[in-house]
């Protein structure tokens, strides 16, 4: 079964506007990751956080992460219309080999 | 040109046909996988190898068979048993067992005919 669940599975905004995808999993984690992938193209890494964070920031994107409730947060300020893709969680578990399990993904369109 | 590139784009399968999809990276990496994505779905994972001649099954391997001669190379066989391939096909590397981020390749997209 998929470790990581997002949440909203779709969201459409305006140029300009922040945007908030929320992810939550069940077990316990190594990492959190997230990834973009563009319509019918490979992924993208982003951004990865480790258990002992709860916030990361690379240039627009802003992660958090709350082990107490297995929820992890991307947001993406002062979007573009070049940020329209899906974005998926991943984790590695705890105790696991690298492997990555990802969520279904939110289709984020920002429209001009 | 450093990254992961996998070939063809678009493959089309006939009944009872295996068909073979490729994956290469030069960026030297130790492990190589594959995944599974269905439409409006995230990913899955197929098979992962951590190193040459060695490789284990991921959550969907029915139906599946890779094989790692080389660093280098990682080739996905969609075989017969596989009733359901239509599919987009993700491979995806990672320098070693204890580095998390993965890079993926541009996909294969699978149909049957």
């Amino acid at each position: 079964s998929q470790q990581g669940e997002e949440d909203p599975q779709a969201l459409s905004i305006q140029e300009g506007e922040n945007a908030t995808m929320n992810c939550s999993y069940k077990t316990s984690i190594n990492n959190l990751q997230w990834y973009r992938q563009n319509s019918g193209r490979g992924l993208v890494h982003l951004i990865l956080i480790r258990s002992n964070e709860r916030e990361k920031h690379s240039g627009r994107l802003r992660v958090t992460l709350d082990t107490s409730k297995k929820s992890s947060s991307l947001l993406i300020t002062a979007s573009r219309a070049a940020d329209t893709a899906s974005y998926f969680c991943a984790t590695v578990p705890k105790g696991g080999y690298n492997k990555l399990i990802f969520g279904a993904g939110t289709r984020l369109a920002v429209h001009p | 040109d450093g990254g992961i590139t996998q070939s063809p784009k678009y493959l089309f399968r006939k009944e009872g046909q295996n068909v073979t999809l490729s994956c290469e990276q030069n960026l030297n990496h130790d492990a190589m996988y594959w995944y599974r994505q269905d439409p409006g779905q995230g990913l899955r994972l197929i098979y992962y190898s951590q190193i040459v001649n060695d490789f284990q099954k991921g959550d969907i391997a029915e139906g599946y068979s890779v094989s790692r001669e080389k660093k280098e190379s990682f080739p996905l066989t969609v075989t017969s048993a596989q009733k359901n391939p239509t599919a987009f096909y993700l491979c995806a590397s990672a320098a070693g067992t204890s580095v998390e981020t993965q890079y993926f390749g541009p996909g294969t997209r699978l149909l049957v005919l």
